[in-house]
């Protein structure tokens, strides 16, 4: 079971901004642990979009931007795009588990 | 160019040995700093880490998963095997293997996955 807990939908109008959650623990992203993020087409494999809780590769808009605070981490995608509607997943590191977890993932729809 | 492509049977019966093939291009897995980790993803649920194999042989695995899970390479043929002990319903699912890329954060190397196969989808049903 995903121990990173995202809310299981967020929706909004083009042009518009939208916030992913993602919540941890003090064993995964309050211990430190940097927090990854992946988009996932209908279909698809995921894509990273977010590495290391603020950075963004290449190839990537920079209408995307990555955070984090404390046992949570979020992800901003600002002037919101019909090609932004997928699944996004956070990934970390928990020490309790010896190892990489992900969230339980966010459905983006544009309106 | 980097690319990963998994193999294996479409569908395992229950109590059987599912063996997944991870075939490795535009890389060396006995390269310094190389680590490919495999993923899965039952339909229409989250992603699930299940093991990680390094250029040097060290092995990690999904504690939960970890009495049924054996990952192994051949550097001859650049390829990374998977098999997954007494398969179930449960264990249905795409699985992924990716190529994990390392940095040093603060005291700890952490990774994130990147590029990923195109992912092959297992069913386990009698």
């Amino acid at each position: 079971q995903s121990i990173l807990t995202q809310s299981p939908s967020v929706s909004g109008a083009p042009g518009q901004r939208v916030t992913l959650s993602c919540t941890g623990s003090s064993s995964n992203i309050g211990a430190g642990y940097d927090v990854h993020w992946y988009k996932q087409l209908p279909g698809t494999a995921p894509k990273f979009v977010i590495y290391g809780n603020t950075n963004r590769p290449s190839g990537v808009p920079d209408r995307f931007s990555g955070s984090k605070s404390g046992t949570s981490a979020s992800l901003a995608i600002s002037g919101l795009q019909a090609e932004d509607e997928a699944d996004y997943y956070c990934q970390s590191y928990d020490s309790s588990l010896s190892g990489y977890v992900f969230g339980t993932g966010t459905k983006v729809s544009v309106l | 160019q980097v690319t990963l492509k998994e193999s294996g049977p479409a569908l395992v019966k229950p109590t059987q040995t599912l063996t997944l093939t991870c075939t490795c291009s535009g890389f060396s897995l006995s390269s310094g700093g190389v680590r490919v980790t495999w993923i899965r993803q039952p339909p229409g649920k989250a992603l699930e880490w299940l093991a990680r194999i390094d250029w040097d042989g060290d092995k990690f695995y999904n504690t939960a998963l970890k009495t049924r899970l054996t990952i192994s390479k051949d550097t001859s043929k650049n390829r990374v095997v998977l098999t997954m002990t007494n398969v179930g319903p449960v264990d249905t699912a795409t699985y992924y293997c990716a190529r994990a890329i390392s940095y040093k954060s603060g005291w700890f190397w952490d990774n994130w996955f990147d590029p990923w196969g195109q992912g092959t989808l297992v069913t386990v049903s009698s």
